[in-house]
């Protein structure tokens, strides 16, 4: 298994500004993902991310409005930059290992 | 394109009565297949999943799911729902090179009326 801790668990942030989204993992995993779960929907997935390479980014979904960083295999973030209220949402971090998903307990972002 | 339906956006049952949870997939080679379920506040927690073998698979807090490849569907069942079941119900379906890559329903909210 694995225990996902994610930073921070909520905030409420001013249009135009970024936040940073930290995720740390008890184990080392190559890869981590990243999801966006909107008000009332299911979750989407954002983006891959590979230590030590670029995240691989899903249709509709760009690096500049949300970079993220892998420096070593236990931790990424995730930015979320120039926001508007469109971004509220829950984002949440996940890894899998030996075939299932593990899931943070999401970061829940609202965008005033 | 690999795609998941839910077609039931909320549910209400009693307790004690049985629960079946509709989930169809769009994949075109053998899919990997996920429940799982979020309570509020909480985060997702894995109830059962499917990648081969005996197409009847048994999961956490007395969940089963049948994978019908002819019909494409993936359906969560519990004889028997208690109160603490109410949450949300999340089916999704992954690839064999990338279980950790998932895509997900639109989600059922199972409410359980005492």
């Amino acid at each position: 298994s694995a225990v996902i801790s994610q930073k921070p668990s909520r905030d409420i942030c001013q249009r135009g500004t970024s936040l940073t989204i930290q995720c740390q993992v008890d184990s080392q995993v190559t890869m981590m993902f990243w999801y966006r779960q909107q008000p009332g929907q299911s979750l989407t997935l954002i983006a891959t991310a590979n230590q030590g390479s670029e995240a691989t980014y899903e249709s509709g979904f760009v690096i500049d409005k949300f970079p993220i960083s892998r420096p070593n295999l236990t931790f990424s973030t995730l930015t979320v930059s120039n926001m508007s209220p469109e971004d509220s949402s829950i984002y949440l971090c996940s890894v899998e290992v030996y075939g299932e998903a593990f899931f943070g307990q999401g970061t829940r972002l609202t965008v005033v | 394109a690999q795609s998941v339906t839910q077609p039931d956006i909320h549910i209400t049952v009693s307790e004690g009565a049985s629960l079946e949870l509709r989930c169809n997939y769009s994949y075109g080679a053998t899919p990997y297949l996920f429940w799982y379920v979020q309570s509020p506040g909480q985060g997702l927690q894995l109830l059962l999943k499917y990648f081969s073998g005996d197409t009847l698979v048994q999961g956490i807090k007395g969940f089963e799911a049948e994978f019908k490849r002819s019909q494409s569907s993936f359906n969560l069942r519990k004889p028997s729902v208690h109160w603490s079941d109410a949450a949300e119900y999340f089916c999704a379906v992954g690839t064999s090179s990338n279980t950790g890559k998932l895509i997900f329903g639109q989600g059922t909210t199972l409410q359980v009326k005492p």
